[in-house]
């Protein structure tokens, strides 16, 4: 089957640096991203990683390792706005179409003051 | 302002009363899809579309039908709701070729007694 495994909680303190790591199970991958939720919000695209490496936007960066089956997204000099729950999600095709996107089931994020 | 809207934003339904749920978006976008949320189990797909007249099956299907008759429309009905249909709905869009990068409307939550 196919799956994506995030841990389900993370805190930290504002200013500090946190990762959120995603592992993947799929077949017919297509790249990795990564969405923001706030509560009581729609999904928010933050991020994608087609190839192995990182990819920086601003405060948020997001890795890649096709071979290790793993990537992060990492967020630094936290502030209270980005409380909020993180997904990675995968775009499949293990049924041979190409739009199938799965999501895994979200790491909420909680920054102390 | 580019966007994906859903009507009704909330709704309270019976066990067995057909109902449907729009979703429009004016970016011009080929691929549209509906996702359904709930709490631990992150966003799953139900149902996407890469263009008009063409849609598949997601993770979870089963009880749901789809139609996209034109490309900003695609609605979600529920020929005879259950109450484990209970959810909270998002649909989303993106250009064909950037799936990874899904714009969200603002979700649906429906309950079903």
């Amino acid at each position: 089957g196919q799956s994506l495994e995030q841990p389900s909680e993370v805190t930290a303190v504002e200013g500090a640096i946190v990762q959120i790591n995603c592992t993947y199970q799929t077949s017919g991958f297509y790249g990795l991203s990564w969405y923001q939720q706030h509560d009581g919000g729609a999904p928010t695209f933050l991020s994608y990683n087609a190839l192995d490496g990182l990819e920086e936007t601003g405060r948020f960066s997001s890795f890649l390792s096709r071979s290790d089956s793993y990537g992060y997204l990492l967020l630094q000099e936290l502030q209270m706005k980005d409380s909020a729950s993180y997904f990675c999600a995968v775009r499949a095709s293990e049924k041979g179409s190409q739009g199938n996107l799965i999501f895994g089931k979200g790491t909420k994020l909680s920054v102390k003051p | 302002e580019a966007q994906v809207t859903q009507n009704p934003r909330y709704l309270i339904t019976v066990t067995g009363k057909k109902l449907t749920v729009t979703c429009s978006q004016n970016m011009n976008h080929e691929y549209m899809s509906w996702y359904r949320q709930d709490p631990g189990l992150g966003l799953r797909q139900i149902y996407y579309s890469m263009n008009v007249e063409v849609t598949d099956k997601g993770d979870v299907p089963e009880g749901y039908k789809v139609s996209r008759k034109e490309k900003r429309n695609f609605p979600l009905i529920l020929e005879s709701p259950s109450p484990n249909q209970t959810s909270l709905y998002f649909c989303a869009s993106s250009p064909w070729d950037r799936v990874y990068e899904q714009y969200f409307g603002p979700g649906t939550r429906l309950t079903v007694t």
